[in-house]
């Protein structure tokens, strides 16, 4: 089983706020990294898919950077919104073919 | 449509019982996936289906059985099972089996072992 952790577990934040999370995983064999936001009582909905270091992508007021080489990726969220509040999970993927989620952060935006 | 859909959305069934997870598709991915995510902890991946053929099978016990009747299908057959196997059942696709590929999930089935 390989390590994929992210941090910080929980965060709450006030609406308008900026935050962002890490997610670590393992620098060797290196394949793909996926973010997904889950929100309660629904499906996990992937935000972004890197495979290069240094990608950054962006989805409206969601960014995200990739560090193959350290092994680890952000996740930025500009100006917080309570429909932003969900879990956020890292998913790590390597060249054997494995697949791990990591532990994920869970957001609370406060209105 | 965009949408993977999961029956049923709870089970509870005893360690004798015999049952059937299902997930459908219609997006036209070829690959589609099961897994289990038990209370506070990250999905684990059971099994990956790749043009209706297994190609993972994460040393999943022989109690949970998946099928693939055809390429929108994924059904994951329950025997004999174990309380501790109570958790959410996750089924998932994609594109293709490639894991640089985003993943498409259903809402889950929430399974009680009694």
């Amino acid at each position: 089983i390989l390590n994929v952790e992210q941090s910080p577990q929980s965060l709450h934040v006030q609406e308008g706020d900026s935050t962002n999370f890490t997610c670590s995983f393992p620098s060797s064999n290196f394949y793909a990294l996926h973010w997904y936001r889950w929100e309660t009582a629904k499906s996990p909905e992937a935000l972004f898919v890197m495979t290069l270091n240094g990608d950054e992508k962006k989805k409206g007021r969601i960014s995200a950077t990739l560090n193959t080489k350290e092994g680890y990726s952000y996740l930025y969220i500009k100006g917080s919104q309570p429909e932003d509040s969900a879990t956020y999970l890292c998913a790590f993927a390597n060249t054997g073919n494995q697949f791990y989620f990591g532990t994920g952060t869970s957001l609370t935006v406060i209105p | 449509d965009t949408e993977v859909t999961q029956t049923p959305k709870h089970l509870v069934m005893g360690m004798t019982n015999k049952k059937s997870l299902k997930c459908e598709q219609h997006m036209g991915h070829r690959a589609m996936y099961w897994y289990k995510q038990k209370a506070k902890k990250p999905p684990e991946l059971m099994f990956v289906y790749s043009y209706e053929k297994l190609s993972i099978n994460e040393s999943v016990p022989s109690r949970f059985s998946p099928e693939c009747p055809n390429s929108s299908l994924l059904n994951l057959h329950l025997h004999a099972l174990q309380p501790e196997d109570s958790a959410l059942y996750l089924c998932a696709s994609s594109l293709v089996g490639q894991t640089f590929y985003e993943q498409y999930f259903g809402p889950g089935t929430r399974l009680t072992v009694t």
